[in-house]
């Protein structure tokens, strides 16, 4: 079955750097478009950044923009989240989630948690 | 961009049904018809229960239906289950880049 395994959280401190991976089984990874998304405490959803099935293009929010970069091994069926300059605000749990038809993320991973504190 | 309005929690008897609304504007909701819908149980992995406004991906019950009217999505979830409790969140594509989603608040669903 599908299964997608968020690792790499943790704690961190402000102006520090963290690299996310997304572990995917069960699908052909390389034929999804791939998404991260977050999730601050106690607050909604928050789109992060999408990357295209061969990694030649890449989008992000306004929010992290500059600051995170998102790739992509296909031959290792993994995703991956690079956070530098980490400040406060980036504090959450982060999914990783397939594009799925009508713009829909059709499977997520379970999330892994970022705590960005001094 | 700005999250999509939903109430912060809804709730309803055992096979009653209830319905959870998603605000946006004319250029999100009301302008696509990409609305998603997905049920989260704390801890675990979120799950797509609707897109494209109103289609059910394979395995997702008939209770789960969706809706839009103008700038407004919709979710009803009939013959509610003790396992209908948890978290539910709205998307929908907003136009701005390439696959960029806004999402709603989300509601917290109680089965009473």
């Amino acid at each position: 079955q599908v299964q997608l395994a968020e690792s790499g959280g943790g704690v961190v401190q402000p102006g520090r750097s963290l690299r996310l991976s997304c572990a995917a089984s069960g699908f052909t990874f390389s034929s999804y478009v791939m998404h991260w998304v977050r999730q601050a405490p106690g607050k909604g959803l928050e789109w992060v950044a999408v990357i295209w099935f061969d990694g030649s293009n890449k989008n992000y929010a306004d929010s992290v923009k500059g600051r995170f970069s998102v790739s992509r091994d296909n031959s290792r069926n993994t995703l991956y989240l690079q956070m530098d300059s980490l400040r406060a605000d980036d504090t959450a749990v982060y999914y990783c989630a397939t594009l799925g038809a009508g713009h829909s993320f059709s499977w997520w991973g379970q999330g892994t948690l970022v705590t960005v504190s001094s | 961009q700005s999250a999509l309005t939903q109430p912060p929690s809804a709730s309803g008897s055992a096979g009653q049904s209830v319905t959870i609304s998603c605000t946006g504007t004319s250029s999100d909701i009301g302008g696509y018809n990409f609305v998603s819908w997905y049920q989260h149980h704390p801890g675990k992995a979120p799950k797509l229960l609707i897109y494209e406004v109103f289609k059910r991906p394979s395995g997702v019950p008939d209770r789960f239906s969706g809706s839009k009217s103008g700038n407004t999505a919709s979710l009803t979830v009939s013959g509610l289950q003790a396992e209908d409790e948890a978290d539910y969140f709205c998307s929908s594509y907003a136009g701005i880049n390439d696959f960029e989603n806004v999402f709603g608040t989300g509601t917290k669903v109680t089965v009473l």
